[in-house]
């Protein structure tokens, strides 16, 4: 049972818009920044969004964050086949001491 | 570029030990914290311990506390994991990944930018 609330499963059509949302608490997203990660089979996890809304260079513009209370979300725009993955929220957890992960979104693209 | 690179993983019964090993090239990890992640099998990422980059503070996810101990030595670039009284539940890939942001301690995170390509634990008798 993961700290970070994200749903099991996604799936879109080529050039569809995705939500993926992670809901957490007070003492995690709800006081600090919530990053995204997408993880490919047999590869290492990517960072692809840190302090809520920030893109890395792996991450095309189509992909956005937002933050409100203590959920995140992560939306990704004109979607395409590449995009297919497991994707993971993060927060540092206060109460906890730890980072905690949200269960992992696997997005399929039909 | 900067890059890091696990070693040590195998398989141990379980109630053994192991210890992981984390190189890094290209820069050196001094200025940065560093972490420990695992994925196991038909699970998700689980965050497992927290090294700052003056080894003066450390944490771990409950699930672990006690019975692993991170450490490293920034002269020669190693981050290391020390894993003992292993269990089933332990077995997974273990990455070594570096903080985003350099001189940020906790409680400020801001995710984890470059991670090693991982190393296998399985645990078994």
């Amino acid at each position: 049972q993961s700290v970070l609330t994200q749903p099991p499963s996604m799936s879109g059509t080529p050039g569809q818009r995705v939500t993926i949302s992670c809901s957490g608490s007070s003492s995690n997203i709800g006081t600090n920044y919530v990053d995204w990660y997408r993880l490919l089979p047999g590869t290492a996890p990517k960072l692809i969004l840190h302090r809520n809304i920030h893109r890395t260079s792996v991450a095309p513009d189509r992909f956005s964050g937002s933050k409100s209370g203590s959920s995140a979300s992560l939306a990704i725009s004109g979607l395409r086949p590449d995009d297919e993955a497991d994707y993971y929220c993060a927060a540092w957890d206060d109460s906890l001491s730890a980072v905690v992960f949200g269960g992992g979104t696997k997005l399929t693209v039909l | 570029e900067v890059q890091l690179v696990e070693s040590g993983g195998g398989l141990v019964q379980p109630g053994g030990s192991l210890r992981l090993s984390c190189a890094a090239s290209g820069l050196g990890l001094t200025i940065f914290s560093m972490n420990w992640v695992r994925l196991a099998p038909g699970r998700g990422l689980e965050w497992i311990a927290y090294i700052r980059e003056t080894s003066t503070t450390t944490y771990y996810a409950d699930s672990v506390k006690g019975r692993f101990t991170v450490s490293r030595d920034n002269a020669k670039n190693l981050l290391f994991l020390q894993m003992n009284s292993l269990r089933d539940e332990d077995t997974a890939i273990y990455y070594c990944a570096r903080d985003h942001v350099a001189g940020s301690p906790r409680p400020n995170y801001y995710g984890m930018d470059i991670w090693g390509q991982g190393t296998t634990v399985i645990v078994s008798s």
